[in-house]
Parts: structure tokens; C-alpha cells; sequence
């Protein structure tokens, strides 16, 4: 199974400054058609998962552009620019490249 | 629009079973397959396996073979998730979701306990 690492567990951040979380594979997910499928989802407080980053680096659709995704075939950041307290919950990495799909444990945003 | 309305939450003693449903509106039921993900309270998000919702062909993951089944009401647009013989560690909320090329659309989840 692939596993994903997230660091840190948790991050408290003042509004407006800058959070990076990282997600490390213990596979490349570059797939043989050129896509690296790892996403980045935020857990709202008392909801579903909702997705931020698809194939590593894009936005989806209606995410503020302060969401940002990076990476290489193993090792990801996400990066969120000018912290907004609507940011608060636990961000998660997923790999759908193969069976059986994974997440990382979490990462869990606070506000100072 | 898209929609994944999942049934109410359950209270279950051990050894029992417990069906949980999730209903898709705002598109072809059929042309995504639908997948299921476990919570445990506190923790983080487990892949449980998936239906396909053309077939009814079901794959679980290594932790849920045996006691999980998936299924479908395919006239009604309709993926099922029943456990059974409960033990205290499915005490969780139940997700499912729809896989396009990731899961872009979840149900609300469904919180089961299992308690005596």
C-alpha cells in the first residue's frame, strides 16, 4: 500500500501570515500517462471532506487562488497564503493512483 | 445540481447490522462509480472500496472484507453500505462519495455506534 506522510500534525497560524503543510509518498504517483495523483481535501469541522488541489497543483473550482500545490513524483506541499479563519480544519493528502486509495493522517489548522 | 444524501444516524448494539444508504441526485447514477470512506470519531479518513454503479460489481479493501457489503437500488440512484455482526470498533461516521478521477462530490456522512 502507498503510504502518505503528512507533517506537521498540527499548525497554528495568525491570520494573514502563510501555512505550508507536506505530504511524502512512499511511491512516486506519477502515472505512465504523465498525471501525479495526489490531492489535497480540507475537512471543514463537523463536515465532508472538500477538494482543494487535484492532479498535485491545480486549484478546483471555487477554491480561493491563496490555495496552492506543489511537489515532485514523492514529496508535496501544500501552501495556503494569507491564513483566513474560514481555513480551520484538517487538511488531508489522497492518492487515487492505485488500489487500495490512501490518505495522510491529517493536518489540523488553527487560528492564533 | 449534484447531490449525495445519505440516510440518518444509527445506534446499534454489538452483533447486530446495520444498512446505511446514500442517494445521488443531479446526474446519471450510473456513469460514476461510488465509493465508501470510514471516520472513526477523532480520526483520520480510511478508503473503504467502491461499487461499480454499472455493474454492481463490489471491491473492498483488505479491512473490510466479510463483514461489509456494498450494494445498490440502481432505480433509485440509490449505493448501500450494510454491516454486519457490529463490533465496537465500527463505531464511525460512514462517507460515501463519487469518483470522477478523485472523489469530487461526498455524501454528509452517516455516524454508527456501537454500544451496549
Amino acid at each position: 500500500d502507498i503510504v502518505l506522510t503528512q507533517a506537521p500534525l498540527s499548525v497554528s497560524v495568525t491570520p494573514g501570515e502563510s501555512a505550508s503543510i507536506s505530504c511524502r509518498s512512499s511511491k512516486s504517483l506519477l502515472s505512465s500517462k504523465g498525471i501525479t495523483s495526489l490531492y489535497w481535501y480540507l475537512q471543514k469541522p463537523g463536515k465532508s471532506p472538500q477538494l482543494l488541489i487535484y492532479r498535485m497543483s491545480n486549484l478546483a473550482s471555487g477554491v480561493p487562488d491563496r490555495f496552492s500545490g506543489s511537489g515532485s513524483e514523492t514529496d508535496f506541499t501544500l501552501k495556503i497564503s494569507k491564513v483566513e479563519t474560514e481555513d480551520v480544519g484538517v487538511y488531508y493528502c489522497a492518492q487515487f493512483l492505485e488500489y487500495p486509495f490512501t490518505f495522510g493522517s491529517g493536518t489540523k489548522l488553527e487560528i492564533k | 445540481q449534484i447531490q449525495l444524501v445519505q440516510s440518518g444516524p444509527e445506534l446499534k448494539k454489538p452483533g447486530e447490522s446495520v444498512k446505511i444508504s446514500c442517494k445521488a441526485s443531479g446526474y446519471t447514477f450510473t456513469d460514476y462509480a461510488m465509493h465508501w470512506v470510514k471516520q472513526a470519531p477523532g480520526k483520520g479518513l480510511k478508503w473503504m472500496g467502491w461499487i461499480n454503479t454499472y455493474t454492481g460489481k463490489p471491491t473492498y479493501a483488505d479491512d473490510f472484507k466479510g463483514r461489509f457489503v456494498f450494494s445498490l437500488e440502481a432505480s433509485a440512484s440509490t449505493a448501500n453500505l450494510q454491516i454486519s455482526n457490529l463490533k465496537n470498533e465500527d463505531t464511525a461516521t460512514y462517507f460515501c462519495a463519487r469518483r470522477a478521477a478523485w472523489f469530487d462530490y461526498w455524501g454528509q456522512g452517516v455516524m454508527v455506534t456501537v454500544s451496549s
